[in-house]
């Protein structure tokens, strides 16, 4: 069974550019999430996307947004890019709506800003 | 009331040693509690789970302990090896909370041969 790919590996935008990250789930799994792991600070949440809805949000401001695609792969786009952008991006999956499933996570996109 | 704290930051064991990492949380919510093992380079991968009705799981050499009323877990690795040299980290969810996983900020744990 393949897992969660998540593309590119990296990516190195200038500040003020947008960012697309993409992420194709484990197949059968509806749900996607995004977590932003930036040195030193864990792995914060940004985004749930279910059958094709946001479902939750993290305390991220607007220019973090994304969406999932009728064969439930998702993408995630940073706009006016900061320097504090810079992380690694991780992609989840899991069976629909399941919060006591476990996440199953991709490799992550690592986002350089300069 | 979201938040999962974890300690120690880092650890370093000697192999065949045991490795114990603590987390607490404050939401009562929180009805599932997993772990994760994170090795550079690579996403975090589910080691363990565990939920509040039982207080404690084991698979092979890695236990979870958990203690309802006290409003903390841990983690032990059994028989530590090199191998097991990774970031760990606790996380915690409800239904409740949107299904967002609430992560602790990570041990790095060294096993030294």
């Amino acid at each position: 069974e393949a897992g969660v790919t998540q593309s590119p590996t990296h990516l190195i935008k200038t500040r003020g550019q947008q960012a697309t990250l993409r992420c194709s789930p484990i197949s059968g799994h509806t749900s996607v999430y995004w977590y932003q792991q930036a040195l030193g600070l864990g792995l914060q949440f940004l985004l749930w996307y279910d059958e094709g809805e946001e479902r939750n949000r993290g305390n991220f401001p607007p220019r973090f947004s994304g969406r999932q695609f009728p064969n439930y792969s998702s993408e995630l786009n940073v706009n006016a890019l900061e320097l504090e952008d810079s992380a690694l991006y991780l992609c989840a999956s899991s069976p629909t709506g399941r919060h006591n499933y476990g996440y199953t996570f991709g490799s992550g996109t690592r986002l350089t800003v300069v | 009331q979201q938040q999962v704290k974890q300690s120690p930051q880092s650890l370093i064991v000697q192999k065949g040693g045991i490795s114990i990492i603590n987390c607490a949380y404050e939401n009562t919510a929180f009805d599932y509690f997993p772990w994760y093992q994170q090795f550079p380079g690579k996403g975090p991968a589910l080691l363990i789970a565990i939920r509040p009705d039982v207080s404690e799981k084991k698979e092979g050499r890695f236990t979870i302990s958990f203690n309802k009323s006290a409003k903390q877990f841990s983690l032990h690795i059994m028989d530590s090896q090199p191998g097991d040299s990774a970031t760990y980290f606790c996380a915690a969810s409800s239904k409740a909370a949107g299904n967002k996983l609430t992560f602790g900020g990570g041990t790095r744990v060294l096993v030294k041969p």
